[in-house]
């Protein structure tokens, strides 16, 4: 009964490659995330999908492509993959975007991708 | 902009007490603590709203400074679980609809 669940756990992956990394919330909530940690550790939002609705679109390349299919999956393309896209990735959810400010998030497990 | 954290690392003995700072250069609606251990994902702990409401950890306190757009999370009497990585999440006025987290807080207690 995982609240929220990201597969895969790990990717490793060739430069140049596609890949996606798939997220999905029993949660009942509205609005999921995809955050960006990097090796020095700083969690950093890319988007936010509020009812398969983007409502937040970092300053992140053309390369990687949120998509929600319902309210309780978000999916992250991301094509050609690059040396500096090796991080883990987490999915979040929370209940309502525009409450946001006074709501808890719930973070997936992180999905560890390595690129050579 | 990012908010700033401090320290940015701090070992304890079992039973002491740290304090971990978080300060924005923005005017803030709330801020979000969280704890991160190693391979695992960001857990919260709690959240601070304008106004002195909190929500979250009963174990662990915090305070939040509105007017100096800064928040302390408190931590008393260390267990060797309270080890990890904090996090500060900001909210700001601005309506953008997101967190904006601090770099960390890396925190070791020893037995």
């Amino acid at each position: 009964d995982t609240a929220v669940s990201q597969t895969p756990k790990y990717l490793v992956t060739q430069m140049g490659n596609d890949k996606s990394i798939k997220c999905e919330q029993n949660l009942g909530h509205d609005t999921m995330y995809w955050y960006k940690q990097d090796s020095k550790k700083f969690l950093k939002i890319m988007f936010s999908y509020n009812n398969k609705e983007l409502i937040i679109n970092e300053t992140v390349p053309n390369r990687f492509s949120p998509k929600s299919p319902d309210k309780a999956h978000l999916n992250l393309h991301i094509n050609s993959l690059e040396l500096g896209d090796s991080a883990v990735y987490f999915c979040a959810s929370s209940q309502d975007l525009w409450d946001s400010g006074q709501e808890t998030q719930y973070f997936g497990p992180g999905t560890r991708l390595l690129v050579l | 902009q990012q908010p700033v954290q401090s320290p940015q690392a701090v070992i304890l003995r079992e039973g002491e007490d740290a304090v971990i700072n978080c300060s924005s250069s923005k005017a803030l609606y709330s801020v979000h603590w969280y704890r991160q251990k190693h391979g695992e994902a960001p857990v919260f702990l709690m959240i601070l709203l304008k106004g002195g409401e909190q929500k979250g950890h009963e174990k662990i306190s915090a305070s939040f400074n509105e007017k100096k757009q800064q928040s302390s999370l408190y931590l008393t009497a260390s267990q060797l679980s309270y080890s990890g990585t904090y996090f500060c999440g900001t909210y700001g006025r601005d309506s953008s609809y997101k967190l904006i987290f601090g770099s960390g807080t890396r925190l070791l207690v020893r037995p």
